[in-house]
């Protein structure tokens, strides 16, 4: 039972460059969420999806978008990559929303955009 | 507007000490509230969480408390140790009508041996 895993762990993009952050769970949970985290600024939601085939914003979507084509799997795209996107990216999912649950996150992808 | 708000960015504790961690929200409706733990190049993981119809959760070494009146939480580590270095978070949802949980901006706890 792996859990949340996130692949890459790391990556340096030009700017202009794309690519796909992938975020896979074995958990069978419904939502799925992709945060990024910057000094300072905690935890910010990019985007999140509360089943296969779902998407929606969150706080700061723009120059991302994402697709959940299959339950266990969430995808962050970045169409072109710009330096303000520099960040660690963390993809968490949760069984659902309600007393006692809590969200498991995956280790992370640490991006770098020059 | 940050729903969510740890004003304290970091905080050094003696090892054995009380370490109270302090978390403010301004979004009435938030009714369950967690706190998570993040050490350096990992995902940040599950310490602790309070339902709204409670006032105090008690898990070992933490504690957490919750005043609604003044929409305020805090984090207890009793005795603190160094193992217990690393960044907080705080983070709330309203159950009923989201699927988000929103974070604070995390307090980064330092205990010294």
């Amino acid at each position: 039972n792996a859990g949340v895993t996130q692949t890459p762990k790391f990556r340096v993009l030009k700017t202009g460059q794309s690519m796909t952050l992938l975020c896979a769970q074995d958990m069978n949970h419904e939502y799925m969420y992709w945060y990024r985290q910057d000094p300072g600024m905690g935890l910010r939601l990019i985007h999140y999806s509360v089943g296969e085939g779902t998407t929606a914003k969150g706080e700061v979507p723009d120059g991302y978008n994402v697709s959940r084509l299959k339950k266990q799997n969430f995808l962050l795209g970045l169409e072109s990559a710009a330096p303000s996107q520099t960040s660690v990216y963390f993809c968490a999912s949760l069984r659902e929303i309600s007393a006692g649950e809590t969200q498991y996150f995956g280790p992370g992808t640490r991006l770098l955009v020059l | 507007d940050q729903q969510v708000k740890q004003n304290s960015p970091s905080l050094s504790v003696q090892e054995g000490r009380i370490s109270i961690l302090n978390c403010d929200y301004t979004n009435s409706m938030f009714d369950y509230f967690l706190w998570y733990k993040k050490y350096p190049a990992e995902g940040p993981t599950f310490l602790i969480s309070i339902s709204s119809i409670k006032d105090k959760n008690e898990d070992g070494r933490f504690t957490v408390f919750l005043n609604k009146s003044a929409k305020h939480l805090s984090l207890h580590i009793v005795p603190s140790q160094p193992g217990d270095s690393a960044v907080y978070f705080c983070a709330a949802s309203a159950t009923s009508g989201t699927y988000k949980y929103i974070f604070g901006t995390g307090t980064r706890l330092k205990v010294l041996a």
